[in-house]
C-alpha cells in the first residue's frame, strides 16, 4: 500500500518567492495533518482538515500561511511570501478519524528559504 | 495549556540494556502517541493509547492517566532502535501537543 506522499522532497527558494508544498494522503483516510519541525520549536501541528474541510487552523504561523484540501486525494500548503524564518521540515500526515486513530506520516518536505 | 515534558532528551546506552523513556503532560487526554523517528527524518507511528499498556515485539508503552504519565520502554536494545523518540498528547480540545523527543542512541 502507497503510504503518504508529499512533494517536493526538498525545495531551496530565495525569500519573497511562492512556496507550495504537497501531499496526498492515505486512500480511505479522512483526516489530514500539515505539521512543521525546526530544531528550535519541535513539531507543531499547524492545520487539520477533517473529510477535506479545515477543522482548526490555529496553528498556521501567520497570513502567509495557506492550505487548501480540494478533494479527498490531495492537499497543499502554500507560503507566499516565503521568508527564512520558514525554514524547517514540513510534515503531512493522514488518518483515518481525527481522533483516537495513528497517525501515517510522509517523508516530509524539507524547506531552505535563503 | 496542555504542556508535554520528556526525559530524558538525550540517552546513551549499550546494546542489550533496557531502555524507558518517559512523557508527562499537564491536562486531560483523549489520547497519547509515541512516534519514532529516524536517522533519515522519516516518522512513524509507534503506539497510540488511551490506557494501560501496549505492547509490539520489544517496545512497551505504559500509561496512568491519573499521573498525567507515559512510559515508552525498550527489552533488549539494538543499534537500529538508535532514533528520537517522541511523545504527542491529544487534548480533549482536540490540539495535540508534541514533547520535544528523546535522542536515543544504542552503542553496539
Amino acid at each position: 500500500d502507497a503510504g503518504v506522499i508529499q512533494s517536493p522532497r526538498h525545495e531551496v527558494t530565495e525569500m519573497g518567492q511562492e512556496v507550495t508544498l504537497r501531499c496526498k494522503p492515505i486512500s480511505g483516510h479522512n483526516s489530514l495533518f500539515w505539521y512543521r519541525q525546526t530544531m528550535m520549536r519541535g513539531l507543531e501541528l499547524l492545520i487539520y482538515f477533517n473529510n477535506n474541510v479545515p477543522i482548526d487552523d490555529s496553528g498556521m504561523p501567520e497570513d502567509r500561511f495557506s492550505a487548501k484540501m480540494p478533494n479527498a486525494s490531495f492537499s497543499t500548503l502554500k507560503i507566499q511570501p516565503s521568508e527564512p524564518r520558514d525554514s524547517a521540515v514540513y510534515f503531512c500526515a493522514s488518518s483515518l478519524a481525527r481522533v483516537n486513530q495513528p497517525q501515517h506520516f510522509g517523508d516530509g518536505t524539507r524547506l531552505s528559504i535563503l | 495549556k496542555n504542556e508535554v515534558e520528556q526525559s530524558p532528551q538525550n540517552l546513551t546506552a549499550q546494546e542489550g540494556e533496557f531502555i524507558t523513556i518517559n512523557c508527562s503532560y499537564s491536562v486531560g487526554i483523549s489520547a497519547l502517541h509515541w512516534l519514532q523517528q529516524h536517522p533519515g527524518g522519516g516518522i512513524v507511528s509507534l503506539f497510540m493509547l488511551s490506557s494501560g499498556k501496549k505492547k509490539h515485539g520489544r517496545l512497551i508503552a505504559t500509561i496512568n492517566i491519573q499521573e498525567k504519565h507515559s512510559s515508552l520502554h525498550i527489552t533488549a536494545s539494538h543499534p537500529r532502535d538508535s532514533a528520537v523518540y517522541i511523545c504527542a498528547a491529544e487534548g480533549r480540545d482536540d490540539k495535540i501537543i508534541f514533547g520535544k523527543g528523546t535522542r536515543l542512541h544504542i552503542l553496539p
